[in-house]
């Protein structure tokens, strides 16, 4: 077990440019859950999936943002048009189904949109 | 809709005991964690409470109380290490998502 494994650490983009970032939850973990967090506040909900369906987006998810889960497996978050706004940890967290499973959370993404 | 209330900022004193409170309004309810995060950090996982009543790990302890919608996150012999952000977070029992609360940033004096 070697923990949820996100790459890049830190991205840093022009406003206007997309980013993609990539999230490799525990393997046995078939809940897999995308968060934001800015500084001094808690983790926002943006979308989880279970196995490959998304089961679940926020009213936050605007249409730039879109993720996938294709194979079940690792998942990846496209932000499009990137706006300063955009600027924050992105966390990816994954989570067995069962009651009481708590959430695995990666070291996350540090986006910075100049 | 989803609220999540936690004072923004504690401090306390090395060997101390400190009590971080937690209400939440939320539309289902399906457990309730707290999590710490250290600063630059990602959360780990603390305690679980799905039934009222205090659950109890080495110096950390969680109680909950469904009918109030309240949780604390109870910290005893403080130590420098424990200065950090702590989360409190529910799972809701329709989408099985966890919301989050803003985070108690608690500071621990020598």
């Amino acid at each position: 077990d070697t923990g949820v494994s996100q790459n890049p650490r830190h991205k840093i983009t022009k406003r206007g440019q997309n980013v993609t970032f990539r999230c490799d939850p525990i393997s046995e973990h078939n809940r897999l859950y995308w968060y934001r967090q800015t500084l001094g506040q808690g983790p926002e909900f943006l979308t989880y999936f279970q196995n490959e369906a998304q089961l679940e987006k926020s009213r936050l998810l605007s249409d730039r943002f879109s993720a996938e889960r294709p194979k079940g497996s690792f998942s990846t978050l496209e932000i499009q048009r990137t706006e300063q706004g955009d600027s924050a940890m992105y966390l990816c967290a994954s989570s067995l189904v069962e009651v009481g499973s708590p959430l695995h959370f990666g070291n996350g993404t540090r986006l910075t949109v100049t | 809709g989803q609220n999540i209330d936690q004072p923004t900022e504690m401090t306390a004193t090395e060997g101390a005991i400190v009590q971080i409170n937690c209400t939440y309004q939320t539309s289902g309810f399906n457990g309730l964690f707290w999590y710490q995060q250290h600063a630059g950090e990602a959360p780990t996982f603390l305690s679980y409470n799905v039934l009222d009543g205090l659950e109890e790990k080495g110096r950390f302890s969680s109680f909950l109380s469904r009918s109030k919608g309240y949780s604390y996150l109870l910290l005893k012999e403080l130590q420098m290490k424990d200065s950090a952000s702590y989360l409190c977070a529910v799972r809701d029992n329709y989408g099985q998502n966890f919301v989050f609360g803003p985070g108690t940033r608690l500071s621990v004096l020598p």
